[in-house]
Formats: C-alpha cells, sequence, structure tokens
C-alpha cells in the first residue's frame, strides 16, 4: 500500500523558515516525479513544485521561486520542501504527491505573528 | 500557464441524478493529461480520472471522464449520497500544471 506521510508544519512568523518532510512507503519512491501541493484554508488547490526521479530536474510556481527548495533523498525515501521568507500568503495545508495518483493526508503551515 | 476553469461552481442535484462538470482550457492540454479529484471536507484529494478519461484503480464506474484538447467533462451517472462533495481538475501536461477552482455537488 502506498504511503506518503508529511511532517514539519506548524506556526511560524513572517520571514521565517520551515523544512516540510515527506516520508514514502510502499513504492519504489525513486521512480517517480514527486510534487508538492498546497491548500489554502476554503481554497482551492495549487501546485507548489515538483522533482525529477533523481533529484536533477527541479520546477516551481512562480510565486514560491527563489524562496523553496525542493529535494529528494532517494536512500531515505523522503521528499522535502525548504520554505525560506515565509508570508502570510503561504499558510496552506501542504501535500506531498506521487505523480498524479497518490496524495498524502498534509501538514498545516501557518504563517502569521 | 494553463488556466482552467470548472463550471458551474455549484450544481445541486438530487441523489440518483445524472452530474456533468465541465472542465475547460486556456490552451490545449498536452497528450489530454487531464485528471480529476474528489475532495472530501478535511481530507486530502482522491484521484478519480486520469488520461482525461481513464478511471483509477478502484473507482466506481458511474464516474466518467471525457473530452479532448480544451474541453473536459466528468459524468457522474448517477449519484450516491456520498459524492456530494467537491470536485477539482487539473491539467498535468504543461509546467506549471495548474488546477481548477473546484465544482461543489451540493444536495438540492
Amino acid at each position: 500500500e502506498v504511503q506518503l506521510v508529511e511532517s514539519g508544519g506548524g506556526l511560524v512568523q513572517p520571514g521565517g523558515s520551515l523544512r516540510l518532510s515527506c516520508a514514502a512507503s510502499g513504492f519504489t519512491f525513486s521512480n517517480y516525479w514527486m510534487h508538492w501541493v498546497r491548500q489554502a484554508p476554503g481554497k482551492g488547490l495549487f501546485w507548489v513544485s515538483r522533482i525529477n526521479r533523481d533529484g536533477s530536474t527541479l520546477t516551481y510556481a512562480d510565486s514560491v521561486q527563489g524562496r523553496f527548495t525542493i529535494s529528494r533523498d532517494n536512500a531515505k525515501n523522503t521528499l522535502y520542501l525548504q520554505m525560506n521568507s515565509l508570508r502570510a500568503e503561504d499558510t496552506a495545508v501542504y501535500y506531498c504527491v506521487r505523480d498524479v495518483t497518490d496524495w498524502g493526508q498534509g501538514t498545516l503551515v501557518t504563517v502569521s505573528s | 500557464e494553463i488556466v482552467l476553469t470548472q463550471s458551474p461552481g455549484t450544481l445541486s442535484l438530487s441523489p440518483g441524478e445524472r452530474a456533468t462538470l465541465s472542465c475547460r482550457a486556456s490552451q490545449t492540454v498536452s497528450s489530454n493529461y487531464l485528471a480529476w479529484y474528489q475532495q472530501k471536507p478535511g481530507q486530502a484529494p482522491r484521484l478519480l480520472i486520469f488520461g482525461a478519461s481513464s478511471r483509477a484503480i478502484g473507482i466506481p464506474d458511474r464516474f466518467s471522464g471525457s473530452g479532448s484538447g480544451t474541453d473536459f467533462t466528468l459524468t457522474i451517472s448517477r449519484l450516491e449520497p456520498e459524492d456530494f462533495v467537491v470536485y477539482y481538475c487539473q491539467q498535468y501536461g504543461s509546467s506549471p500544471q495548474t488546477f481548477g477552482q473546484g465544482t461543489k455537488v451540493e444536495i438540492k
């Protein structure tokens, strides 16, 4: 069974940093592109970033480019999202997604003073 | 960036009725890489349809997807009580991947 478990969310002040993790199991992690998608409270879905199988190709939404960094450790079956210079509008549940098929349950990031 | 517009914003129907949800793209969706998701309150989205018309594993056959190019449709042939939630379309053929704003199916 595919499992994606996010962690690392929490309350952070504007301008602060957080690092999200996504522990993957039940499949060969290194065979899949992985994504981060977020959902602000009461709003729709927004694609944030993606990474290819070996971590050599990284893509970001314009609104997070230069502030967020996606990475992966295939030996640890873990996906990461380093988020710097956080803004109030980054407040959302962040989901780890395998291809388009499987989603984690999400981790809530709240940016507020 | 491809903009996806879903319509209607809210669909009011009764159990047993047929639901037709639309997703229109501002540009051609490459290789018809169009997915539909269902999201229940407090839960992560669940994949229903990929490649515009292929049902994901475990999805009941009352859900079907159709369309190509810029116009796509999700059809729920007979609404069950658990189907009255929110649905999103997503294109994953071009970067950045984008989502529609969602359609809420509510009980009439």
